[in-house]
């Protein structure tokens, strides 16, 4: 069983859309990151959310952590083929762990 | 500043043959991970080093992975005998260490990775 369960797996959108993806687990988390991966590369990470509740912007990308600390949302709006990437949520315990990653593809 | 820096970029090979994967993290990082990124899930880790020591290999199946961190700087992650289902992009990450910014042991540089066939 995975610590940190993504939705959706897969989205496929055209541009100008909004989309939403979700990060949950059942686990409470003193913090928690978003990191974005394109095709051959490693992960960059985007954010780290600490608060319950708190959001955090980073252009066109809203990120939201639970009030529980629980889950997180990462809110996209306008979205260009630029965000084209794998979106993967992660937090740490005595490790670092990943969740199963949301795989987004920005049609022109 | 440099960033993590691995190779090779890609290997192939065949089942129960050996393979090394070589690391170099970003210049004072204290800190080294190996994940393992199997096609469509997020990383898993593998091993993580603080300077020369092992910090946490839970996940490592030691039966034919091995990795090593001698001076504290670079590292090489070994798989001998590789299977087929270690076909993956192994990643390696660093993160700062120090005492005047706390908040950055929690901030990880990855390298772009060897994606590794089994053939």
């Amino acid at each position: 069983t995975q610590l940190l369960e993504q939705s959706p797996q897969f989205l496929s959108i055209q541009e100008g859309e909004n989309l939403t993806v979700y990060c949950n687990s059942s686990s409470v988390f003193s913090s928690l990151q978003w990191y974005r991966q394109e095709p051959g590369e490693g992960p960059v990470l985007l954010v780290t959310v600490v608060t319950g509740g708190e959001v955090k912007k980073l252009k066109r990308l809203t990120f939201q952590f639970g009030d529980a600390r629980k889950d997180s949302s990462l809110h996209i709006t306008a979205a260009q083929p630029g965000d084209t990437g794998l979106y993967l949520c992660a937090a740490k315990r005595n490790q670092f762990y990943f969740g199963t990653g949301t795989s987004l593809t920005v049609i022109p | 500043e440099a960033g993590v820096a691995q190779s090779p970029r890609y290997k192939i090979i065949e089942k129960r043959q050996s393979v090394a994967f070589w690391c170099n993290p970003i210049s004072g990082h204290a800190t080294l991970y190996w994940y393992q990124q199997i096609l469509g899930q997020g990383p898993k880790l593998l091993i993580q080093f603080q300077n020369n020591g092992v910090v946490d290999d839970s996940q490592l199946p030691k039966d034919r992975f091995s990795a090593e961190r001698l001076k504290g700087v670079d590292s090489t992650l070994k798989i001998q005998p590789a299977k087929l289902e270690d076909s993956a992009v192994y990643l390696c990450a660093s993160s700062s260490n120090s005492i005047r910014t706390p908040a950055a042991k929690n901030i990880q540089y990855f390298g772009a990775g060897t994606r590794l066939s089994v053939l």
